[in-house]
């Protein structure tokens, strides 16, 4: 059975990058494709892109187009998201889940803020 | 891209009880491309139903989903005190694939 374990928290400053991974373990197929989801303090889930190695694609939200970049590293099943340019409304945890269209199971989340 | 309308936005029930909770898309998402995530306070979202109406692997059959299109609905029979939580409706007909902003369900 699969497990994602996603990487510690992070504290940024401003302007900065962050780069969160989510490495996956446990009996399945390797190249899955994996979503990467985060939710804001006291916000509902929202849906920041994927990939899907097996066909090489990724797909992003419009509006994290441009700053995040998820990418996958199949020798050692690990996933990453890394965003640019962060600001105060990039504070949140931020979830993998392995699959493309509904999405199971998930990592434990990372937390990311962002403050000066 | 699609926004999905959950309502009610709180449900207030007791144990034992039915929650019905319902997501609306903006435009048609094609085909049963839904689905329906659990989200305990401090844990990460579990997966409930996908396809509009087939439960995932574990899950009690106290959850059901139905409809199709544009107009989902996820049931909760005999609300168990662990079915406490926020529940969230995600649709991946038309990217980006979108969530619903939520519908907690609580003790009455």
């Amino acid at each position: 059975q699969v497990q994602l374990v996603q990487s510690g928290a992070e504290v940024k400053k401003p302007g900065s990058s962050v780069r969160v991974s989510c490495k996956a373990s446990g009996d399945a197929l390797s190249n899955f494709a994996v979503t990467w989801v985060r939710q804001a303090p006291g916000q509902g889930l929202e849906w920041m892109g994927r990939i899907v190695p097996m066909v090489g694609i990724t797909n992003y939200a419009p509006k994290f187009q441009g700053r995040v970049v998820i990418t996958a590293d199949k020798s050692t099943r690990t996933y990453y998201l890394e965003m640019t340019s962060l600001t105060s409304d990039d504070t949140a945890m931020y979830f993998c889940a392995r699959g493309g269209n509904w999405l199971d199971p998930w990592g434990q989340g990372t937390l990311v803020t962002v403050s000066s | 891209e699609i926004v999905l309308t959950q309502s009610p936005g709180t449900l207030s029930l007791s144990p034992g009880e039915t929650a019905t909770l319902s997501c609306r898309a903006s435009q048609n998402i094609g085909s049963s491309y839904l689905a329906w995530y659990q989200h305990r306070p401090g844990q990460a979202p579990r997966l409930l139903i996908h396809t509009a109406s087939t439960r995932a692997t574990g899950v009690p059959d106290r959850f059901s989903g139905s409809g199709s299109g544009a107009d989902v609905t996820l049931t909760i029979s005999r609300l168990e005190p662990e079915d406490f939580a926020v529940y969230y409706c995600q649709q991946y007909g038309v990217l980006p694939w979108t969530f619903g902003q939520g519908t907690k369900v609580e003790i009455k």
